[in-house]
């Protein structure tokens, strides 16, 4: 079965700091597909990034950047030189391959607070 | 370029009763996904609609169901409402139901059951 685990609830940084959000997976299928999405105070999911199983890379767009491993199953987010405007949940979500249709499964969530 | 649009906002149901919402897709999209998000919870897959067909569903009971138009436009549909119904409730869109494709998120709408 699918899952997604975020196991920091809450994190405080001050401004300028730099600031990694976890994400560990379980799934027992080969193609799958890991995305990261951002829910500021007004409640939409903004899409950030997608990551397909069989592209290891990194990616680093500005001030993110993602560090995807399967041997340990995870999909780390780090936010450098954070601002306040970073301040808002981000989920991470699994995805499976499917020849009908496809399941979204996100993860809890991770409440980041960036301090002036 | 318009993105995914819901309505109503936010709506007030009492115990018992039946609710609609909709959901109109951004354009070019196809398919369309509902998710329930509790307070302080991550979303929660309802079903999935691609070619007017529910082509995936959540651990949701049948009281929730859903429609997709020849427009590409969908309908949630939750009868016999409870308190723990009470939740926002999205709509995502993406091109091609085969998970290749990131989804688009509307603000949802916030259901309160009375």
């Amino acid at each position: 079965a699918q899952k997604v685990t975020q196991a920091q609830t809450e994190i405080s940084v001050v401004e300028k700091e730099d600031v990694t959000l976890d994400c560990v997976y379980e799934t027992r299928d080969t193609t799958y597909y890991l995305f990261w999405y951002k829910q500021p105070p007004s409640g939409e999911l903004v899409f950030l990034i997608r990551r397909n199983s069989f592209d290891e890379q990194n990616e680093i767009s500005g001030r993110y950047s993602w560090n995807f491993q399967k041997s340990t199953s995870s999909f780390n987010f780090t936010i450098t030189a954070s601002q306040v405007v970073d301040s808002a949940v981000y989920f991470c979500a699994l995805s499976e391959a499917r020849l009908r249709g496809q399941n979204f499964v996100f993860g809890p969530g991770t409440r980041l607070s960036v301090l002036p | 370029d318009a993105g995914v649009t819901q309505s109503p906002t936010h709506l007030i149901k009492t115990r018992g009763q039946q609710v609609t919402l909709r959901c109109s897709p951004k354009s070019g999209h196809d398919t369309v996904s509902w998710y329930q998000q509790a307070l302080g919870q991550g979303p929660q897959f309802i079903f999935q609609y691609y070619e007017e067909e529910e082509r995936q569903r959540g651990n949701f009971p049948d009281r929730f169901s859903g429609h997709q138009f020849p427009n590409y436009s969908s309908e949630l549909n939750v009868n016999a409402l409870l308190l723990g119904d009470s939740a926002l409730y999205l709509c995502a869109s993406s091109l091609g139901s085969l998970g290749v494709q990131p989804q688009h998120f509307g603000d949802g709408t916030r259901l309160s059951i009375l």
